[in-house]
């Protein structure tokens, strides 16, 4: 059974820091995703990471998967307010299962002023 | 492009009748649709596999008898919560796949169901 933990799950940081959050999973997979999630609202992509050594970038935010260590990472530089949100991590299974993804517990993020 | 909606997005409905939930690919076709339930402060949990013309393939532990999966063509799945408790508040979110491709999930904007 595919595992999939993030840590920290819940993330408090000033404006203007800097952080990391990480994403490990148990078996192999071939594509990772990283969403986010705003309070009473669904999932927006952010990331799809594909092969070792992925880095992807979009403004704060870069995310980096290792397919060895089966750990992706979301990389976050000089945290605003808006990116307060919930962030979370999912693994597709091998392509014999389709696309059905495993999600990890969520990271709630606080920027504070 | 690849939107999905879903309908409604907010149903309060009394202990014991059923609620249908309809999730529709807006702009392409989708063969397979995937709903989810999240609980407050939780994360997204799969229920079950929406497979154009046959039948959905549910995940251990959720009741397919309770949770009724219709996806009759390529652009709409439906899952009616029949009998619905208390216990079965919470966030509904579907996603849909196109048809043909790879493994990305186009997610609708979910469906908050309150059962009083």
């Amino acid at each position: 059974e595919l595992k999939v933990e993030q840590n920290p799950l819940f993330l408090s940081m000033q404006e203007g820091k800097n952080y990391t959050i990480y994403c490990n999973y148990s078996t192999t997979s071939d594509r990772l995703y990283w969403y986010r999630q705003d309070p009473g609202k669904s999932l927006e992509s952010l990331f799809v990471l594909l092969s070792n050594g992925a880095v992807k970038q979009e403004g704060r935010l870069m995310a980096s998967l290792d397919t060895k260590a089966r750990l992706s990472t979301l990389h976050i530089t000089a945290a605003v307010h808006d990116l307060s949100a919930t962030y979370f991590c999912a693994v597709a299974l091998n392509r014999r299962s389709g696309s059905r993804l495993t999600f990890g517990e969520g990271t709630q993020l606080t920027v504070n002023p | 492009g690849a939107v999905v909606s879903q309908h409604p997005s907010w149903v309060i409905c009394k202990s014991g009748t059923s609620v249908k939930i309809e999730c529709r690919s807006l702009d392409f076709q989708a063969t397979t649709m995937f709903w989810y339930r999240q609980f407050p402060k939780q994360s997204l949990m799969l229920m079950a596999t929406s497979n154009e013309g046959s039948k959905a393939t549910y995940e251990q532990g959720v009741e397919k008898d309770k949770f009724l999966i219709n996806h009759a063509s390529l652009t709409l799945s439906t899952l009616t919560v029949t009998s619905a408790h208390p216990e079965d508040s919470s966030f509904y979110i579907c996603s849909a796949r196109i048809t043909g491709t790879s493994n990305e999930q186009y997610f609708g904007p979910g469906t908050r169901l309150t059962v009083t």
